[in-house]
């Protein structure tokens, strides 16, 4: 069956210092893939998502790189701030068809990096 | 703020008993899904809403139903409770079938 599933189940980083999380997934039909920023008592938060025919997507500090000869897909964080700590997720997204005819996005999620920056 | 909320914030039920929980979605979102988030682990996909039906179902029994009203909110309804039905139940809501998803801030349910 399809899984998500991150290599690094906790990262400490200094202030400032550049942050990489990894994830690995495992069914090569996804087309879309998210990460999510969740942090205590709160749901997830988006960051910044990428399609699969991408393998480079950069937004605001955050980078995200997909290389599907290997399934992985990492989180890049630039000068890591005190407030970036938080559970860090990766989701993979594709479309699953239904008895209806139509089909909905379903994500799947790996189980969390936890990211503290010390300042 | 995504402009997804949930409701209530903490819930306390008993084994057997039934729950609803409830949604309202981000504005021009007409997709809603369910997720059940056990502590330490990642969302797990319950079923999707689209156009007030059910679009999709994860690997959740049949105690577990929805539904989507005309204004694209959202109720989740899990009968005969049980123990491991203890979690964070997130809500999120999208602009379609295959777009990114934005999350609400949860319903931790205790189920004792």
């Amino acid at each position: 069956g399809e899984s998500v599933g991150l290599h690094l189940p906790t990262l400490s980083v200094q202030e400032g210092d550049n942050s990489i999380i990894n994830c690995a997934y495992s069914n090569s039909a996804s087309d879309y893939f998210i990460w999510y920023k969740q942090e205590s008592g709160k749901g997830p938060q988006f960051i910044i998502d990428i399609r699969s025919n991408m393998d480079k997507r950069q937004g605001q500090r955050v980078t995200v790189l997909l290389n599907k000869t290997v399934k992985h897909l990492s989180l890049q964080i630039a000068a890591t701030q005190p407030g970036d700590s938080a559970v860090y997720f990766c989701a993979e997204n594709f479309l699953t068809g239904n008895a209806g005819g139509t089909s909905y996005g379903k994500l799947t999620f790996g189980q969390g990096t936890i990211l503290t920056v010390h300042p | 703020e995504t402009g997804v909320t949930q409701s209530p914030t903490h819930l306390i039920k008993t084994r057997g008993q039934q729950v609803t929980l409830r949604c309202s979605s981000q504005s021009g979102h007409n997709t809603v899904s369910w997720y059940q988030q056990a502590l330490g682990q990642g969302p797990q996909f319950i079923f999707q809403y689209y156009r007030e039906e059910e679009n999709g179902r994860g690997n959740f029994p049949p105690r577990f139903s929805g539904l989507q009203f005309p204004n694209y909110s959202s109720e989740l309804n899990v009968n005969a409770l049980e123990l491991d039905d203890s979690a964070l139940y997130l809500c999120a809501s999208g602009p379609g079938l295959a777009n990114e998803q934005y999350f609400g801030p949860g319903t931790r349910l205790t189920v004792t």
